[in-house]
């Protein structure tokens, strides 16, 4: 039974690019979050997905949109890269009714 | 932002020693979670502790959790070199709300 898996692992982007990182669930998993880490800090949420909807968002600018898709995989995109934008980008999975988040290993994204 | 505090942010022990973190978030929790981050890499749940509850165990952890004091504990016994990594709190805000908060985290190094 495959984890959360991500993609790209790595990537780097210039100012102003546009970029989208895809993940897909563990089995079972209707839910679908995604985190922003930056070097030495705890994951931010960004925004978490149930039903093909946008359930929750934190506190992140429109440039940062998703998606979650019939087999309940998703995709974040973000718009008009910043340097600041640079960091781990985690997505996490969670089964119906449990608040354990299983995580994938993240897409690491740089911004020069 | 930051809701959970983890103290200390770094901790330095010998193998089969004890290791305590502690963690203070600010609002009414649901849940608080800990989680394990080996450098660079997803997050790993250890231990969730419901709002109700005092005290958990799990192997070699124990977590505590005092509601009155807004804070928790995670207690690891017999500490291993493989130990070595970031631990972090989170706390899931009300119910039905999945999203969780983290705290920035307890970097532990176990020397052999």
């Amino acid at each position: 039974d495959a984890g959360v898996t991500q993609s790209p692992t790595h990537l780097i982007k210039t100012r102003g690019q546009q970029v989208t990182l895809r993940c897909s669930p563990k089995s079972g998993h209707d839910t679908v979050s995604w985190y922003q880490q930056a070097l030495g800090q705890g994951p931010q949420f960004i925004f978490q997905y149930y039903e093909e909807e946008e359930r929750q968002r934190g506190n992140f600018p429109d440039r940062f949109s998703g998606h979650q898709f019939p087999n309940y995989s998703s995709e974040l995109n973000v718009n008009a890269l910043l340097l600041g934008d640079s960091a781990l980008y985690l997505c996490a999975s969670s089964p119906p009714n449990t608040g354990e988040l299983f995580f994938g290993e993240g897409s690491r994204l740089t911004v020069l | 932002s930051q809701q959970g505090e983890e103290d200390p942010q770094a901790l330095s022990i010998q193998e089969g020693e004890n290791a305590t973190m502690n963690c203070s978030y600010k609002t009414s929790i649901n849940n608080l979670q800990w989680y394990r981050q080996n450098s660079g890499r997803g997050l790993v749940h250890l231990i969730l502790i419901r709002s109700n509850e005092r005290e958990k165990h799990s192997g070699r952890l124990r977590v505590t959790l005092d509601t009155s004091k807004k804070s928790s504990s995670l207690l690891i016994t017999a500490s291993r070199a493989a130990d070595t990594a970031s631990y972090f709190c989170a706390t899931e805000e009300g119910t039905g709300r999945r999203a969780l908060t983290f705290g920035s985290g307890t970097r532990l190094q176990v020397q052999p």
